[in-house]
């Protein structure tokens, strides 16, 4: 099957910087990226869907100016968290879907696992 | 606006014995539903689909979903669980734009 891989797997920052995820996919070309969030022992939350090329369109109650996303090749997307604080910490996924693909299939991220002090 | 319930938060079963995964959806028309299976350090990975047609799908692995209209209904069934397939199971639907919605997933412990 098609692989995504996510760096870094963990981090750790301190409160006020920000932090950088990356997200490939590869053996493909992801024409759309998701981001989600989880929390613990909680559902994945869809943050915002990324075409290629295009902004980034976040879901309703995503502060868009804190996640930043990027999607500037078919095999990269990158989420930004800015000023970062200890509310921001959960475990991040991102997952991959290509155009004429199988209709809503998705290629998951191991996901990342931030932690904010 | 599509949802997925998962009532069972927790579900243990004895090595050896069958599993049952229930999944309701709400959605208007024909639905997209998806099950998958997240293991620590370890992406979702896809289990099975249902598009249309039968509406007993074959998945990976020996896992199983019937599609049921009647109780909008996709449950995930194994006839004998393997100790390895203790993880945490997610059901999801399709909500447009190529979207999923997940439910909150059930973490499957298997006891020896």
């Amino acid at each position: 099957g098609a692989v995504v891989s996510q760096h870094p797997s963990w981090v750790i920052c301190k409160s006020g910087t920000s932090v950088k995820i990356e997200c490939r996919s590869l053996d493909f070309q992801a024409t759309t990226m998701f981001w989600y969030r989880q929390f613990p022992k909680q559902s994945l939350m869809l943050m915002a869907t990324s075409n290629e090329g295009s902004k980034a369109t976040y879901e309703q109650g995503v502060e868009k100016d804190k996640f930043l996303i990027n999607h500037a090749s078919l095999t990269l997307s990158t989420l930004t968290v800015t000023s970062a604080h200890p509310e921001d910490s959960s475990f991040y996924i991102c997952s991959g879907h290509t155009s004429g693909g199988v209709r809503y299939e998705q290629y998951f991220g191991p996901g990342t696992r931030l932690t904010v002090t | 606006a599509q949802s997925v319930t998962q009532p069972d938060i927790h579900i243990t079963v004895s090595e050896g014995a069958s599993l049952e995964l229930r999944c309701n959806y709400s959605y208007g028309a024909t639905p997209y539903l998806f099950w998958y299976v997240q293991s620590p350090g370890q992406g979702l990975q896809l289990l099975l689909k249902y598009f249309s047609g039968d509406t007993l799908v074959q998945g990976i692995k020996g896992f199983e979903a019937e599609f049921k209209r009647s109780q909008s209904s996709f449950n995930l069934r194994k006839p004998s669980v393997h100790w390895s397939d203790a993880a945490e199971y997610f059901c999801a639907v399709g909500a447009g734009g190529n979207k999923l919605v997940f439910g909150a997933g059930t973490i499957l412990r298997v006891k020896s």
